[in-house]
């Protein structure tokens, strides 16, 4: 089946640094999407891409949708304690298959 | 707008016995999937529900069971649980499939603990 590879699996970083993540498929997909989990809570879409090629923001965040439809990229600028969660990328064949195939996360530490 | 909803939040059961969890959707939201999350393998797909049918279905054993009620409820089911059963169970609930973007609306979810 298919399978997403998160890197890395944690981050301690200081306050005020960029951070990137990546996820790379077995397989393609048509659609990538990025989640942030905090604490006790459900996941919440970041960003979403639907496009080969993409290149989308959301404030601080910046993720792309990788050419070969096989990787995606999450960059953070700036981070502040807030940021401080677990970031998951999925990725979503379309078609009639509707389920998300999750990385396994990133662990995001901001140190203040 | 209330977001989605799960119970129990926690629960601790014994190795044998079953376990039915319970997710509302937000309002008008048709679609309903479930998710395990546990620390070694993260997020794991158990099923989705448009309509109160089953349209999709990961890679886990009969003993993962759910429906879909006629308001969009859901419920899912885990017979003879196990130690490995053990995880938060999410789920999500996401607009009609015709709108379908991979956005999920995820509840807090609700934590099992097998002894």
């Amino acid at each position: 089946g298919q399978q997403l590879n998160q890197s890395p699996q944690s981050m301690f970083i200081q306050e005020g640094e960029d951070v990137s993540m990546n996820c790379t498929s077995s397989s393609i997909f048509n659609t990538w999407l990025w989640y942030k989990q905090d604490p006790g809570e459900g996941p919440v879409l970041l960003i979403a891409l639907y496009k080969a090629g993409e290149l989308t923001s959301n404030g601080r965040l910046t993720a792309q949708f990788g050419t070969t439809r096989k990787d995606s990229f999450l960059n953070i600028s700036a981070s502040i304690p807030s940021d401080v969660g677990i970031y998951f990328c999925a990725g979503q064949y379309g078609g009639s298959n509707y389920k998300l195939t999750f990385g396994k996360g990133t662990l995001l530490t901001v140190n203040p | 707008k209330a977001g989605v909803t799960q119970t129990p939040r926690y629960l601790i059961k014994t190795r044998g016995q079953q376990v039915t969890l319970s997710c509302s959707p937000i309002s008008g939201h048709r679609s309903v999937s479930w998710y395990q999350q546990t620390p070694g393998q993260g997020l794991q797909f158990l099923f989705e529900y448009f309509s109160e049918t089953q349209r999709n279905k990961g890679n886990f054993p009969g003993r993962f069971s759910g429906r879909q009620f006629s308001n969009s409820r859901s419920e899912m089911n885990v017979s003879t649980l196990e130690l490995g059963d053990s995880a938060l169970y999410l789920c999500a609930s996401s607009p009609s499939p015709g709108a379908n973007t991979g956005e999920l609306f995820f509840g807090e979810g609700s934590r099992l603990t097998v002894l």
